[in-house]
């Protein structure tokens, strides 16, 4: 079946730019996250959505950083006034997690954002 | 709070050489581990996983086992191919945090001919 989508592939905006990155998740899955991977480094998590409940944002690194997901599926990540240093690479994942058990997340290919 | 540590990179090895990436966590609860690779240019794709202690998780010849004493979770291989080179990260997902995942920073691997 489709896996986890994001669009678009590559974003290249100007400094003070708003942004909205995309993310679609498999069918039927409960929870999406969202990581950032600068470049050579590892994942930083961004925010947590699960099934209805509130999401934890308390990895989004400014105020500038905003996630919404819409009808417990699509997801958009919003970052406002652009900086570069927010130029890395946006990862989405979704799992599915219908109740206690171990679930693996299934990774979208990345938003790579270049802010110029 | 829950928390994954794994050896610094890069590891460069030849071809045939034996592999060990070394991960170590911290969880308050009952974590489940991953171990997650990112070949050069894709995306993250599970490589295996262990649900409960003394588990051992395998794929590709490549072998983890959790080891709840040592709170560890080291990823093993014993004859690394040049197409192994990728990065290599450790992960925990804990039930009792509403299975929120928890990555390391990541190894880089090199495997030369």
């Amino acid at each position: 079946g489709a896996g986890v989508s994001q669009s678009p592939s590559n974003k290249v905006t100007e400094k003070g730019k708003d942004v909205e990155l995309r993310c679609d998740p498999i069918s039927g899955h409960t929870a999406l996250y969202w990581y950032r991977q600068s470049l050579g480094q590892g994942l930083e998590f961004l925010i947590y959505f699960q099934g209805n409940s509130a999401p934890d944002k308390s990895g989004l690194p400014s105020d500038r950083f905003s996630a919404e997901r819409t009808g417990g599926s699509v997801s958009t990540l919003t970052i406002q006034r652009t900086q570069q240093e927010d130029s890395a690479v946006y990862l989405c994942a979704s799992s599915y997690t219908p109740g206690q058990g171990v679930y693996e997340q299934y990774f979208g290919p990345g938003t790579r954002l270049t802010v110029t | 709070g829950d928390s994954v540590t794994q050896m610094e990179g890069p590891v460069t090895l030849s071809e045939e050489a034996c592999l060990t990436i070394n991960c170590t966590y911290t969880a308050t609860g009952y974590p489940s581990l991953f171990w997650y690779v990112q070949y050069p240019g894709e995306g993250l794709q599970l490589l295996l996983k262990a649900t409960k202690a003394d588990d051992k998780g395998s794929n590709k010849g490549f072998e983890a086992t959790y080891r709840k004493e040592t709170t560890s979770f080291h990823l093993e291989k014993g004859s690394v191919q040049v197409s192994d080179s990728a990065v290599y990260f450790c992960a925990l997902s804990d039930l009792y945090n509403f299975n929120k995942f928890y990555f390391g920073s990541g190894t880089k691997l090199n495997v030369k001919p």
